[in-house]
């Protein structure tokens, strides 16, 4: 297994509260990716880190925020959380190379209340 | 955009039944084709990948072929067993200047009965 950890695995938390996802590797690789999971959308990307300090949007950006102060750590920031922002989220990491895979952590059930 | 369509579930087959999922994509550059695999509680594990017309993807006796002229790739196994009961994602990859972003389908339950 890839060595990827998210935290917390659970989390119920209420409207209007700010919320900090964690993704850690031990596989000291460049990229790592936030994604969400919903019935009927499969996975959609939130944002994504090509290094330290060094992140960009992805297709579902609005009300998150992201930072990577070091290689191993992608933290997810919900400023402000809403009740359309329960899901399952997934951290993903990917080494250099053309057509190289992402490997996926095991997840994170976020419930907004 | 670049996008990815596979197949409604869920599909229920016996088990040693033939299964095909189908999978077609939308791409503006030459991507990498995925098939990754999520069984319940988990996250996504790869369970094979293409990266160029014509390659052939095979793991765990399943396999997928890049089919450029028809933008396909389907996923098959000649005989499911019930530990194959999970969902099945089709995915594609293009290289941009900030890192390779996957773009999903929406998924496919495969359930096997005995």
């Amino acid at each position: 297994d890839a060595g990827i950890t998210q935290s917390p695995r659970h989390k119920v938390t209420e409207t209007g509260t700010p919320v900090t996802l964690r993704c850690h590797q031990t596989e000291n690789h460049r990229y790592m990716y936030w994604y969400r999971q919903d019935p009927g959308h499969g996975l959609r990307l939130i944002h994504y880190s090509y290094g330290v300090k060094d992140t960009d949007k992805g297709e579902v950006s609005d009300g998150y925020s992201v930072s990577r102060s070091k290689t191993e750590d992608f933290l997810l920031t919900l400023e402000s959380a809403t009740s359309s922002q329960t899901s399952v989220y997934f951290c993903a990491i990917r080494d250099r190379g053309l057509g190289s895979e992402q490997f996926f952590g095991p997840g994170t059930r976020l419930t907004v209340l | 955009g670049d996008s990815v369509t596979q197949m409604e579930g869920p599909v229920t087959l016996s088990e040693e039944a033939f299964l095909t999922i189908n999978c077609t994509y939308t791409a503006t550059g030459y991507p990498s084709l995925f098939w990754y695999v999520q069984y319940p509680g988990e996250g996504l594990q790869l369970l094979l990948k293409a990266t160029k017309a014509d390659d052939k993807g095979s793991n765990k006796g399943f396999e997928a072929t890049y089919r450029k002229e028809t933008t396909s790739f389907h996923l098959e196994k000649g005989s499911v067993q019930v530990s194959d009961s999970a969902v099945y994602f089709c995915a594609l990859s293009v290289t941009t200047g900030g890192g390779n972003k996957l773009t999903f389908g929406t998924g496919t339950q495969l359930k096997v009965e005995l």
